[in-house]
């Protein structure tokens, strides 16, 4: 059974990086398929996907997000993580990490599902 | 971006009643759309994926259909464990957006 867990700080101020890691077992991230993901949701609101990255490297990025996002991949550790810049009391959201999966293998074309997330993790940006 | 609405926002149900929410995309996207279940505190769960597979383990009282701009997912039953919020999600073009979300409550 794959299971995923979010680590990181729960408050950042304003202007500094927010930084999450996502830890994977369960899996090998290396074995490929899959496209590991990062997705909000703003306190009471819906759900805002920011973006993955697959074991190779390559990255998909919401574009509203894409200025301020880099998603990066240890597979060493079988960990995800996420780095948001310039955060504002707007990013203040709970994160899930989440394995994605396109049918056809390949999610070069068509956005993956998402069928294994996280708990969850609440980041405060606040002074 | 494609824009998904959902109908209704929120429901009022018994249990054992037949529920159906309705998901709306603002050009088509052939079948390429999920369902996902969130319960309070909890991480979403998929539910449906390509409008009307099954995922693996999910009961067979849940049920998706539809295609272009127009989908359904149908709980057949309700259950007491279905009380929750359940959003759609398009998966034909990125970014990959969410509906807004409808809220099935108990009556």
């Amino acid at each position: 059974q794959v299971q995923l867990q979010e680590s990181g700080p729960g408050l950042v101020k304003p202007s500094q990086t927010l930084s999450l890691t996502c830890t994977v077992s369960g899996g090998s991230i290396s074995s490929g398929g899959y496209y590991w993901s990062w997705i909000r949701q703003h306190p009471g609101k819906g759900l805002e996907w920011i973006g993955y990255i697959y074991y190779s490297g390559s990255t998909y990025y919401n574009p509203s997000l894409k200025s301020r996002v880099t998603i990066s991949v240890d597979t060493s550790k079988n960990q995800f993580s996420l780095k948001l810049s310039s955060v504002t009391a707007a990013d203040t959201a709970v994160y899930y990490c989440a394995r994605g999966y396109c049918s056809g293998g390949s999610c070069y074309s068509f956005p993956p599902s998402n069928d294994y997330w996280g708990q969850g993790t609440l980041v405060t940006v606040s002074s | 971006d494609i824009q998904l609405t959902q109908s209704p926002s929120f429901l009022s149900a018994s249990v054992g009643d037949r529920v159906t929410i309705t998901c709306r995309a603002s050009q088509g996207i052939s079948s390429y759309l999920a369902w996902y279940q969130q319960k309070p505190g909890k991480a979403p769960k998929l539910l449906i994926y390509a409008a009307s597979t099954l995922q693996s383990g999910v009961p067979s009282r849940f049920s998706g259909s539809g295609s272009g701009t127009e989908f359904t997912l149908t709980i057949s039953s309700l259950q007491p464990e279905d009380f929750a919020t359940y959003y759609c999600q398009q998966l034909n073009s990125y970014p990959p957006g969410f509906g807004p979300g409808t809220k099935v409550d108990i009556k």
